[in-house]
């Protein structure tokens, strides 16, 4: 079956514009998750759902970050006022349900420029 | 200092050995354990997926847990250079679900 898609695989963006990142989780996943990979480093956590609740968002950095999934399907990571310091991988996984093994996606590259 | 340690290599071997690989951590509470493969630009592949201690295999791939230590391993046997990527281990208490905490990744290269 399809895996985890994530788009765009690619976005540039200038600073202080508004992003927003989509993904798409495996079908019947109930959990989903959204990491940030610096170049050199490993993912590292940023929030995730049970369902269409954040049950965790202690990873978030800042206020200008918020993630939704309205439907307990897709979700969509927002950036406000972008930063240069924001560029990175944003990486999305999902799993059957929280605590399950995690799925990634090919993640979306975000260069802020 | 950071919960999980793994050294980022880069790690060369010729095709056909053995690749060990091994994280630290020290946060006692982690239970659970698992091991990713990332190619270049690519999301990461789980590969392995262990509870507690022990070993588990899969394959050509082995993971050990080894808790009274605080260190995990994995061991990929007859490498070949479609397993050169950056090997990630990753790792969970009981209690928090959704909150991976990941080593920064090693480098593998399996030369021909």
């Amino acid at each position: 079956g399809a895996g985890v898609s994530q788009t765009p695989s690619n976005k540039v963006t200038e600073k202080g514009k508004y992003v927003e990142l989509r993904c798409d989780p495996i079908s019947g996943h109930t959990a989903l998750y959204w990491y940030r990979q610096s170049l050199g480093q490993g993912p590292e956590f940023l929030i995730y759902f049970q369902g269409t609740g954040a049950a965790d968002d202690s990873g978030l950095p800042n206020d200008r970050f918020f993630a939704v999934r309205p439907e307990g399907s897709v979700s969509t990571l927002k950036i406000q006022r972008t930063e240069r310091g924001d560029s990175a991988m944003y990486l999305c996984a999902s799993s059957l349900q929280a605590g399950n093994e995690q799925f990634f996606g090919p993640g979306t590259r975000l260069t802020v420029l | 200092q950071k919960e999980v340690e793994q050294d980022p290599g880069p790690l060369s071997v010729p095709e056909g050995a053995i690749v060990s690989l091994n994280c630290t951590y020290s946060n006692s509470a982690f239970q659970y354990f698992m091991w990713y493969r990332q190619y270049s630009r690519k999301g990461p592949e789980l590969l392995m997926y262990t509870y507690s201690s022990g070993n588990k295999e899969d394959g050509r791939f082995t993971a050990q847990v080894d808790k009274s230590s605080k260190y995990i391993s994995l061991f990929i046997r007859d490498s070949q250079p479609s397993d050169s990527a950056t090997y990630l281990c990753a790792m969970r208490t009981t209690d928090s679900w959704g909150k991976l905490q990941f080593g920064a990744g090693t480098q593998v290269v399996v030369t021909p």
